[in-house]
């Protein structure tokens, strides 16, 4: 049963550039969340969501920042004009249906460096 | 704003001593959650604790959730280096579906 899929690991972008970042959740995992990590500090959450559906947006910047999940394929964290300052590790969770203690399960983030 | 404020942010000890790492917030979390965060990995989850007064053990780790359910802890008996890494508690607020994060505690143990 493999676990919480990201690619790529490591992206570099120029300043201007859009960033992807792809998650796939554990199989029947039907929830995704999206934290970002900035060096030394803590995970903050940025999105929930379910398939073809944002149910919590409020960790995300109004601008450049966008994701989705949809009903077939991975889920998307997308930035567009990268800057400087979304230099971070992003992580993807997901969690089952029923997960009614919320317990998510971590993929092994993407870095993004923006140079 | 909820807040999680987790302490000592860094601990270094020999290995053999025992340890214990708090998260306390103001407000009262529907469950908590603790992870081990390696370097370059993402976090593994630890454990899960959602009743007040609970006490979870995993080999040398034991995990506790006040009885109002508004603090954790961790201890770690007999600490290893092995045990080295990044601990981080999250607490879920009135089943919202995010996790709020502490700060972290990064711990070495030296051998």
């Amino acid at each position: 049963n493999a676990g919480v899929m990201q690619n790529p690991r490591h992206l570099v972008r120029r300043r201007g550039q859009e960033a992807r970042l792809r998650c796939s959740p554990m199989k029947g995992h039907s929830h995704v969340y999206w934290y970002r990590q900035l060096p030394e500090e803590g995970l903050k959450f940025m999105v929930y969501l379910q398939k073809e559906n944002i149910i919590d947006e409020s960790g995300m910047p109004k601008e450049r920042f966008s994701a989705e999940f949809p009903k077939e394929g991975p889920s998307i964290l997308r930035i567009q004009q990268v800057v400087r300052g979304d230099s971070a590790a992003y992580f993807c969770a997901s969690s089952p249906p029923e997960a009614g203690y919320n317990e998510q399960f971590f993929g092994p983030g993407t870095r993004l460096t923006v140079l | 704003t909820q807040l999680l404020e987790q302490s000592p942010q860094f601990l270094s000890i020999q290995e053999g001593e025992n340890l214990t790492v708090y998260c306390n917030s103001s407000s009262v979390f529907s469950s908590l959650q603790w992870y081990r965060q390696e370097p370059g990995e993402g976090p593994v989850l630890l454990v899960t604790v959602v009743t007040g007064g609970e006490v979870k053990k995993l080999k040398r780790l034991t995990f506790q959730f006040g009885d109002a359910r508004k603090d954790s802890s961790l201890h770690i008996t007999a600490a290893q280096p092995g045990d080295t890494g990044l601990y981080l508690c999250a607490g879920v607020f009135s089943n919202t579906g995010k996790l709020i994060f502490g700060q972290g505690t990064t711990l070495q143990v030296k051998p």
